[in-house]
């Protein structure tokens, strides 16, 4: 069965500084792997996604992610934080065998300091 | 186009009252999902509809829990009679492909 696991419930980085967060998922199959973003009081964004073309995806807001099939990871990364950084960021997977729905993580809260 | 609509987006009620949460989907959109979002659970999948019909109701919690989609532009979920533990941020998004779902900006429940 598919599953994600997102390393650490909260992440604090000071303004300017790298983030990285980090998602290590399960498939038997090939994966579609996505980033999605939740705002303070919003509903969730997807950030970016990736579905088998390039292994380094970017998406919005400065944001990118790497596909490692070796490493079973997806993690998200930004050079600089920035205070609109701040929010709550899930993980998913999708793939054949969950019939292309999500399997979420359970989320990691940035918390940029300044 | 105005995104996923949903209503009311707060909700404060009494235990044993009905409770119906309302959505409207995209415009085009052939797949609906019903999430809860709670800080013990996370987010979770209720249920959701392709082309109207219910894929998968696995994730509602009891019977007291259902979900209608009477078209292609609504759909409700009703918790009757409610609890406090039903007491959630509850979103709906939908999607024309599975995995690229556009969330709604929720309904907070609070059942008291």
């Amino acid at each position: 069965a598919q599953s994600v696991t997102q390393l650490g419930s909260h992440v604090s980085v000071s303004e300017g500084a790298l983030v990285l967060l980090r998602c290590n998922y399960s498939s038997s199959v090939p994966p579609y792997l996505f980033w999605y973003v939740q705002y303070p009081n919003q509903g969730l964004q997807l950030l970016l996604k990736y579905t088998s073309a390039a292994t380094l995806v970017k998406g919005i807001n400065g944001f990118e992610a790497e596909f490692k099939k070796s490493e079973t990871s997806f993690h998200l990364t930004k050079p600089s934080a920035h205070m609109s950084d701040a929010a709550e960021y899930f993980c998913a997977v999708s793939d054949r065998e969950s019939n292309y729905q999500l399997i979420w993580g359970a989320g990691t809260k940035l918390i940029i300091k300044p | 186009d105005a995104g996923v609509i949903q209503s009311p987006r707060h909700e404060v009620t009494e235990m044993g009252q009905e409770v119906t949460l309302r959505c409207k989907p995209i415009s085009g959109h052939d797949y609906l999902f019903w999430y809860r979002q709670t800080m013990m659970r996370g987010l979770e999948l209720l249920i959701y509809f392709n082309n109207n019909v219910p894929i998968d109701d696995s994730g509602m919690p009891e019977d007291r829990f259902s979900a209608k989609m009477p078209n292609a532009s609504f759909s409700t979920l009703k918790i009757q009679p409610s609890e406090p533990r039903d007491s959630a941020v509850y979103f709906c998004a939908s999607s024309s492909i599975p995995y690229e779902q556009y969330f709604g900006p929720g309904t907070r429940l609070t059942v008291t």
